[in-house]
């Protein structure tokens, strides 16, 4: 088992419409959450980081995190045709920051104009 | 965000040569880097931890002298391709943790196109 896993997609959404990412993580230890967006060629950019249950609002991107069920979730409010890219979860456990996130392989979304 | 820095962008190098890539903390210290590579349509597998003043910490399966890491203060991290092969070529990309209160974001250099021809 994967200890994040993501479906791979393509999740294809009609511009304007929300789109839906998630996300599953195995080790219950985690308690550091993010979503990053990787266009194609380029290196990731974060997005959100989530650090407790419930919801995390920025703009058209909402965070929804879920530890009893161990699921995180990304909502893109107002799909944009610039939103198509790759959207990689990661997940870190309570730590100093010298230790890397574990990501999962990424869903693609492609938002059709 | 904080900025992590990356050069060169792009590299083109014949077959058995070295090439070296820098990764930069450009307004923030850190003591701890990774390097990843990328294959096309995959997604990012962690090579290893660069610690700065110390060894760095390779993941199973990265040959250690054939991926040299480098680590020498706390704003730069090097990464040496040694004797570089076709197989080499691919998406080199650095981050370091920006440690921000209780929490520890992880930001991204622009990433290094490596090809070996």
């Amino acid at each position: 088992q994967k200890e994040v896993e993501q479906n791979s997609g393509p999740l294809s959404v009609p511009e304007g419409a929300i789109a839906s990412l998630n996300c599953t993580y195995s080790d219950r230890g985690s308690q550091s959450f993010f979503w990053y967006r990787q266009y194609s060629g380029k290196s990731p950019e974060l997005i959100m980081s989530i650090y407790s249950n419930g919801d995390k609002e920025d703009g058209r991107f909402t965070a929804q995190l879920n530890k009893a069920s161990q699921y995180v979730s990304l909502l893109i409010r107002d799909s944009q045709p610039s939103d198509s890219a790759t959207y990689l979860c990661a997940v870190t456990g309570m730590d100093t920051g010298r230790r890397a996130l574990t990501f999962g392989s990424g869903t693609r979304l492609q938002v059709q104009p | 965000g904080a900025v992590v820095s990356q050069h060169p962008s792009r590299v083109i190098c014949k077959s058995g040569t070295s090439v070296k890539i820098e990764c930069r903390s450009l307004d923030f210290q850190a003591t701890t880097m990774f390097w990843y590579r990328q294959f096309p349509k995959q997604s990012l597998m962690l090579m290893a931890t660069s610690n700065e003043g110390s060894k760095a910490t390779y993941e199973q399966g990265v040959e250690k002298d054939k991926f040299l890491i480098n680590h020498a203060s706390l704003t730069l991290s090097t990464l040496t391709v040694t004797s570089a092969h076709p197989e080499d070529s691919s998406f080199y990309i650095c981050s370091a943790r920006y440690r921000r209160g209780g929490s520890s974001e992880a930001f991204f250099g622009q990433g290094t196109r490596l090809t070996v021809v």
